[in-house]
């Protein structure tokens, strides 16, 4: 079964960068039948999704977040990872990675079909 | 951007009864519509996608429909562990990929 872990530091100053990592199990990050991805949801909002990547590097961002953010693959270690710069208050959030489904013949991802229990990030000095 | 609005913003229903909730797009979105389940505490869980598909493990009384602008997630004879807040997601049209604001179906 697939499981999606969120790791990273749950404190981060205003002005630096927020670092997470997704760690894939029960599944392949590289199978060319998903994308993996970020969702955020700040407390007590919806949900905004942040970036999706595939294993070949292929990366959608979202176009509000994209001049901040860095997202990469490492399938040695089936992980996926988020990096979003120069964060502040409003970046304050819960952070979830999930598995971004593709289907075939269609050239972007659509549902998310699988996700982390998320980690929550606090943009704090 | 395709902006995704439910409604309402909080349903109130009673254990048995049914559920119908609301999620229109800004533009059409042909069918590409999906609704998730986010109980207090946990992640989103995917229900539905395609507009009307179930997700594998997801209970018959959740059904959706619509199509372009229009969806509906309707919730028959509810049960206690539905109550939750629901969002839809359209994947129409990157970027970007967008999340309404979500549903809380709340015990009357």
């Amino acid at each position: 079964q697939l499981q999606l872990l969120e790791s990273g530091p749950g404190l981060v100053k205003p002005s630096e960068t927020l670092s997470l990592t997704c760690t894939i199990s029960g599944g392949s990050i590289s199978s060319g039948s998903f994308c993996w991805g970020w969702v955020r949801q700040a407390p007590g909002e919806g949900l905004e999704w942040i970036a999706s990547v595939y294993y070949t590097g292929d990366i959608y961002y979202n176009p509000s977040l994209k001049r901040r953010v860095t997202v990469s693959v490492d399938t040695s270690k089936n992980q996926f990872s988020l990096k979003l710069r120069a964060v502040t208050a409003a970046d304050t959030a819960l952070y979830y990675c999930a598995r971004h489904v593709m289907v075939r013949g269609i050239r972007t991802p659509r549902w998310f079909d699988s996700w982390g229990q998320g980690t929550l990030v606090s943009v704090t000095s | 951007e395709k902006e995704m609005t439910q409604f309402p913003a909080t349903l109130s229903v009673s254990p048995g009864e049914s559920a119908t909730l609301s999620c229109r797009a800004s533009q059409s979105v042909g069918i590409n519509l999906a609704w998730y389940q986010q109980k207090r505490g946990q992640a989103p869980r995917l229900l539905i996608y395609g507009a009307s598909t179930r997700a594998i493990g997801i209970p018959a009384r959740f059904s959706g429909s619509g199509s372009g602008t229009d969806f509906t997630l309707t919730i028959s004879s509810l049960q206690s562990e539905d109550f939750a807040v629901y969002y839809c997601h359209q994947y129409n049209n990157w970027p970007p990929w967008t999340f309404g604001q979500g549903t809380k179906v709340e015990i009357k």
